[in-house]
Formats: structure tokens, sequence, C-alpha cells
């Protein structure tokens, strides 16, 4: 079963608003990264936030992490039409270098 | 572009029958592993390859099975094919060390009547 609970499953905004995706996992971890998937293809990294760290930006991505309450977010500042995908996040257990448990996933849709 | 090919992109199987998938890495990527990610749901971990052989294994049968070759490609096989087994099958690659980051193909689907 997969460790990730993503939260909301569908998520629906206007471009130019903020998009806010939450994630849950059960186990400690290494690291905890995002990836983002078109339309069922494959999935293309966007940011690694590791263990020890609390929040990182990317662009107009900015990442927390809270390890004592097993959750992450990811924001997307002034999102566009382009950004409209499934975002997953997904961890590395402790210890388990390599696999990769990925939540359900988020789906963004950003409407012109 | 993330420089993993994987073909067919498509392919329809019948149950029972076995199936190859291929994944073909970047030069240098000596990792590479497999996933399977059913409709709607976040991908899930078959197994891991480093180099030519398996590191990591997720919760699926034996009749999954692989291969990692020198030359920075890889095959997935699956036998006694399920209805089940129906998904898109994605490859990723990383790079030597520490880095967790991946590279992934875009994919094959495969459809099981």
């Amino acid at each position: 079963s997969q460790q990730g609970e993503e939260d909301p499953q569908a998520l629906s905004i206007q471009e130019g608003e903020n998009a806010t995706m939450n994630c849950s996992y059960k186990t400690s971890i290494n690291n905890l990264q995002w990836y983002r998937q078109n339309s069922g293809r494959g999935l293309v990294h966007l940011i690694l936030i590791r263990s020890n760290e609390r929040e990182k930006h990317s662009g107009r991505l900015r990442v927390t992490l809270d390890t004592s309450k097993k959750s992450s977010s990811l924001l997307i500042t002034a999102s566009r039409a382009a950004d409209t995908a499934s975002y997953f996040c997904a961890t590395t257990p402790s210890g388990n270098t390599g696999k990769l448990i990925f939540g359900q996933g988020t789906t963004l849709q950003v409407k012109p | 572009e993330t420089g993993v090919t994987q073909s067919p992109t498509h392919l329809i199987k019948t149950r029972g029958q076995q199936v190859t998938l291929r994944c073909s890495s970047q030069s240098g990527h000596n990792t590479v592993s497999w996933y399977q990610q059913a409709l709607g749901q976040g991908p899930q971990f078959i197994f891991q390859y480093y180099r030519e052989e398996e590191n990591g294994r997720g919760n699926f049968p034996p009749r999954f099975s692989g291969l990692q070759f020198p030359n920075y490609s890889s095959e997935l096989n699956v036998n006694a094919l399920e209805l089940d087994d129906s998904a898109l099958y994605l490859c990723a690659s990383k790079t030597p060390g520490p880095n967790e980051k991946l590279f992934f193909g875009s994919g094959t689907q495969l459809s099981v009547l």
C-alpha cells in the first residue's frame, strides 16, 4: 500500500491564484520529493527537501516539511494554465535508498 | 526531456501471455527502477537494479522480473499476465551517489484483455 496521502485529491483555480497541496506520510524518511505528471505521461522531478530541512524554494515553488507531523506542503504561486497536471509527493524511507513511495496525487486544473 | 526512453508506448496483451517492456537510460545512470501506476493512483515501486543486480523489490510477485544491461538499458518482464496488470509502467534512472532524484521515461501503457 502507498505511504502518502495527498489532499486535496483535486483542485481547480484561476490563473494567477496560488495552489497549495498537502501530503502526509507514515514512516521516518530521508527526504521528500514532489513530482509533476502531465496526462498520464512520465513524471518530472520538481523539488527535493531533506529530512533536516523545513522549507525550500525553487522559482514559483515553495515546499515545507514538518517531520513531527509527517507532512509536507507544495505551494505554487501565481499559477499558469501550463501548471495544469497531477502532482505527487514521494518519500524515501529511512535506510532505504532508491525506493520511492508515492502518494495518490493531487490533480490541479488552472483555468485561463 | 529526461533522457530516459521507453518502448513500446502502448501494448495490448491477453490474459496469460508474457510481456517485455524496455527502457534506455542516460549514460552514467547506473541505477534503474520500475514502477507500476494504475489509473488514478500514484506509482508503486516494483524493483530496482544497480550494476545489473536487483537490489530492492516492492510487493510484487515473482512473475515480475527484470534485467539491466551494461549499456544502461533494462527490461521489465511480466509472465502469466492478469487483468489487474493493466497499468502504466514507468522506468526511472538516477545518477550514482546519494542523490535521490529520479529521471522518468514516458511510460508504457499496458492493457491486458
